[in-house]
């Protein structure tokens, strides 16, 4: 089963608008992080944000938002005033265990969304 | 900014033939992994390495996959016999200690052609 599901695998965004990118994740395991990570077509994969199963307040990180809703398992990225250098792919990632025995879990990617903004 | 750095960025090696990946991870960072992905697909977990030795690998890191840490600052991913199907983007990530959350930070990757 899918741990991790991004049902958008393409999304046109105008820019200087909102986009919202979904994230549904399966887990039984009550402690556990959530992750964006943006992926430009140079390859690398920059981290955008997080968000701790615990966390009261959903995560903030300048134009980046997680709008986590922890009864449905989604944690949607919403990015705000979208602009021609967030055109990317985006991959949500789940780690189920902050610490154990020495690790600190690894992560699990869903497929990514592929984000273009328009001019 | 620290950062995590790969070498090569890319590499072509014949089927059969031996690689070696290379990562410097951020300095004060003490666990380490490797993911790979494939063209158009996602990003999948290789194997995280915690003092000096493996701490959790996935059913892709089998016998032909080895990790090691050389020295105090090289992290490396050794394919013994390349197949095809290796031809990916590998990614090297590592994290900072702590028993919260630590974000992965990762590498730009080495993406291995076999041909």
């Amino acid at each position: 089963a899918q741990k991790i599901t991004q049902t958008q695998p393409g999304m046109f965004v105008q820019e200087k608008e909102a986009v919202t990118l979904d994230c549904t994740y399966d887990t039984s395991d009550p402690s556990y992080g959530l992750f964006w990570y943006k992926q430009p077509s140079s390859g690398e994969m920059i981290f955008l944000i997080y968000q701790g199963s615990y966390d009261q307040q959903n995560a903030t990180e300048g134009r980046y938002s997680l709008n986590f809703q922890k009864a449905r398992k989604s944690a949607n990225l919403v990015i705000s005033a979208s602009q021609l250098g967030d055109s990317a792919m985006y991959f949500c990632a789940m780690r189920e265990v902050f610490y154990y025995g020495g690790s600190q879990g690894n992560l699990i990617f869903g497929k990514g969304t592929k984000l273009s903004v328009k001019p | 900014e620290p950062e995590v750095t790969q070498t090569p960025s890319h590499q072509v090696t014949q089927m059969g033939q031996e690689v070696i990946l290379r990562c410097v991870p951020i300095s004060n960072h003490l666990y380490f992994y490797w993911y790979r992905q494939i063209l158009g697909q996602k990003v999948e977990f290789l194997v995280s390495f915690y003092n000096n030795e493996i701490s959790e690998k996935s059913e892709i890191f089998d016998d032909q996959f080895s990790v090691e840490r050389p020295d105090g600052s090289n992290f490396t991913l050794k394919i013994r016999s390349t197949k095809l199907e290796d031809s990916a983007m590998y990614f090297c990530a590592s994290s900072a200690p702590g028993t919260t959350y630590t974000e992965a930070f990762f590498g730009q990757g080495t993406r291995l052609t076999v041909v």
